[in-house]
């Protein structure tokens, strides 16, 4: 069965960083792109960051360009969040999510449980 | 970037009712990609419906989704005591993915 398993939240002080990690399994990992969305306490979903199967393209919120990077391992089954220059309005669980089949376009179908990430002095 | 805008706000029912959500997007959404999602408290979001209308692996049919272009409805039929949750559309036909703020669903 598709198993999405983060890690890597935490607390960390404003400006600073943190990795986050997904641990994928039960589907061929290399065929999809994978997404980041997040959720701050109490409120609704933001997508924050996809990347295609191949990591050819990427693509960001404007909340996070230029301080967030996405990259993944196909070899490790796992996709990554670089987080920099960290804000108090960062702070939110992260979730990582399936997304399309390279060629196709389709919803988020899978997501991970999250990770709590607070950006807090 | 496609806004969406979800309406109601909360929605307060009881079980057995119908249950009618609305979705309305800032600009046409490409070929119906427009997805809804349940969450519940404490957990990850589920996947409902994509395709404005196609109902995910597993999703009663008491849920269906409708309409295209800027205008987008989820309706339960005949709601149970476990769909009592939050509920988000998705738009992912553009680059930028947006989501509505959410129809928070109720018990009366």
């Amino acid at each position: 069965q598709v198993q999405l398993v983060e890690s890597g939240g935490g607390l960390v002080k404003p400006g600073g960083s943190l990795r986050l990690s997904c641990a994928a399994s039960g589907f061929t990992f290399s065929d999809y792109y994978m997404s980041w969305i997040r959720q701050a306490p109490g409120k609704g979903l933001e997508w924050v960051s996809y990347i295609s199967s191949s990591s050819s393209y990427t693509n960001y919120a404007d909340s996070v360009k230029g301080r967030f990077t996405i990259s993944r391992d196909n070899a490790k089954n796992s996709l990554y969040l670089q987080m920099n220059s960290l804000r108090a309005e960062d702070t939110a669980v992260y979730y990582c999510a399936r997304d399309r089949v390279t060629g196709t376009i389709r919803p988020f179908d899978y997501w991970g449980q999250g990770t709590l990430v607070t950006v807090s002095s | 970037e496609i806004v969406l805008t979800q309406s109601p706000g909360t929605l307060s029912l009881s079980p057995g009712e119908r249950a009618t959500l609305s979705c309305r997007a800032s600009q046409s959404v490409s070929s119906s990609y427009l997805a809804w999602y349940q969450q519940k408290p404490g957990q990850a979001p589920r996947l409902l419906i994509y395709g404005a209308s196609s109902r995910a692996t597993g999703i009663p049919d008491r849920f269906s989704g409708s309409g295209s272009g800027t205008d987008f409805t989820l309706t339960i039929s005949r709601l149970e005591p476990e769909d009592f949750a939050v509920y988000y559309c998705q738009q992912y036909g553009s680059p930028m993915y947006t989501f509505g703020q959410g129809t928070k669903l109720e018990i009366k």
